[in-house]
């Protein structure tokens, strides 16, 4: 089966760096997306790696390794507003995403 | 550009009824998929619409059945609702074309909530 593994809920202070982990198992691979969704709210498009290696995007940076099956997103100088889900989501070999549960982020001042 | 908008907002339904939920894309878009998202879990593919055809779909039943018009708005239709399909229902849309079909992220709607009792 396809399975997409997050942790379920992280915590962090404002200002600090967090890194939120994915590993996954498809049916092929075409890209890995990250995804914010504040609370009632749509998810919204962060990032998108489909090679190995780092992506960064001012704040945020994702990290691919194919061979590992893993990703990693990484949010620098925490604001609060950065408190929501981040959602992995894999694209497989019939073009489908398949969605993980969602790391819900906690930041504290 | 506009987003993608969906209604209506909420919805509460019975047991049994059918319900319709719409989706208007992103414009210069032309590919719309829904998503069915319980509280606390990732969203679920439910099925895409591209050029009005269904070209891909989720574990869902046939009960789930959908629509894309000539404008690439959508609708989903789900028929003898169940409690279960109470959630809420996320459309997207994006961009496919030919060789680019990997690159194009999904936008997504405010969502449906739609309450089944």
């Amino acid at each position: 089966g396809q399975n997409i593994d997050q942790p379920t809920e992280m915590t962090a202070t404002e200002g600090a760096i967090v890194q939120i982990n994915c590993t996954y198992q498809t049916s092929g691979f075409n890209g890995l997306f990250w995804y914010q969704q504040h609370a009632g709210e749509a998810p919204t498009f962060l990032s998108y790696n489909v090679l190995d290696g780092l992506e960064e995007k001012g704040r945020f940076s994702s990290f691919l390794s194919r061979s590992k099956g893993y990703s990693y997103l990484l949010l620098k100088e925490l604001q609060m507003k950065d408190s929501a889900s981040y959602l992995c989501a894999v694209r497989d070999s019939n073009y489908q995403l398949i969605w993980g549960a969602g790391t819900k982020l906690i930041i504290k001042p | 550009e506009t987003g993608v908008t969906q209604s209506p907002t909420h919805l509460i339904k019975t047991r049994g009824q059918q319900v319709t939920l719409r989706c208007s894309s992103q414009s210069g878009h032309n590919t719309v998929s829904w998503y069915q998202q319980a509280l606390g879990q990732g969203p679920q593919f439910i099925f895409q619409y591209y050029r009005e055809e269904e070209n891909g779909r989720g574990n869902f039943p046939p009960r789930f059945s959908g629509l894309q018009f000539p404008n690439y708005s959508s609708e989903l239709n789900v028929n003898a609702l169940e409690l279960d399909d109470s959630a809420l229902y996320l459309c997207a849309s994006s961009l496919m074309s030919a060789g680019n079909e990997m690159a194009s992220p999904l936008h997504f709607g405010n969502g449906t909530r739609l309450t089944v009792t």
